[in-house]
């Protein structure tokens, strides 16, 4: 049982660049979260969605985008990288209380 | 609005010792509260929950933690710990029952322990 699956694991972005983090999970779970976490600062939640088509800025989304076109994938797009979303990055999914959370990616914006 | 406090970044303890995790929220309504562990390198995990009933809920790895409404706490409580426990420990807060899909699963900073032999 995969769960919750992150990719890629690492990446180094040069200012302005963009790139997409992908998130699939396999456990047929509605609701599913983009989360960065920062040394000593816990996690912040970036967008979240409750099923399929929908979506909605959670504390942190500016600088980020996000699509949900099925329930498996919750792909998250950074458009212009800036060095403040030097981050790791984690995808969670639940059912309802319980997060399952991926292992994350780290992303350096140099 | 609702917040988490962890009250200590850092706890060092030695193998088989007890340890107490400490965390207070604010909140004007009924809460529900997590704790979920981060092994180095990893996702979270959760470790237990409180959602109603007993306030004190019993998890994974011989974790407990205890629900006290009044002081606003749930601290997170291990009688004997093991090197293996070494992790970082969030404590969570949500105002709803189903939070997280609301999308208000609030994550305090979190408690790095350590555990020396």
């Amino acid at each position: 049982n995969a769960g919750v699956t992150q990719t890629p694991k690492f990446r180094i972005l040069k200012i302005g660049q963009s790139m997409t983090l992908q998130c699939t999970q396999d456990m047929n779970h509605n609701y599913m979260y983009w989360y960065r976490q920062d040394p000593g600062m816990g996690l912040k939640l970036i967008y979240y969605s409750v099923g399929a088509g929908i979506t909605d800025k959670g504390e942190v989304p500016n600088g980020y985008n996000v699509s949900r076109s099925t329930t498996e994938d919750f792909p998250l797009r950074l458009e212009l990288a800036a060095p403040s979303q030097t981050s790791v990055y984690f995808c969670a999914s639940s059912t309802g209380t319980v997060l399952t959370f991926g292992s994350g990616t780290r992303l350096t914006v140099v | 609005a609702q917040s988490v406090t962890q009250l200590d970044s850092q706890v060092p303890v030695f193998e088989e010792a007890p340890v107490e995790l400490r965390c207070n929220y604010s909140s004007s309504v009924s809460v529900y509260l997590f704790w979920y562990v981060q092994y180095p390198n990893q996702g979270l995990q959760l470790l237990l929950k409180y959602l109603s009933g007993s306030t004190l809920v019993k998890g994974i790895n011989g974790f407990e933690a205890e629900f006290n409404k009044s002081q606003t706490s749930f601290h997170l409580r291990k009688p004997s710990v093991h090197i293996s426990d070494t992790a970082e420990y969030f404590c969570a807060v949500t105002e709803g029952k189903y939070g997280g899909s609301q999308g208000n699963l609030i994550f305090g900073k979190g408690t790095k322990l350590s555990v020396k032999p």
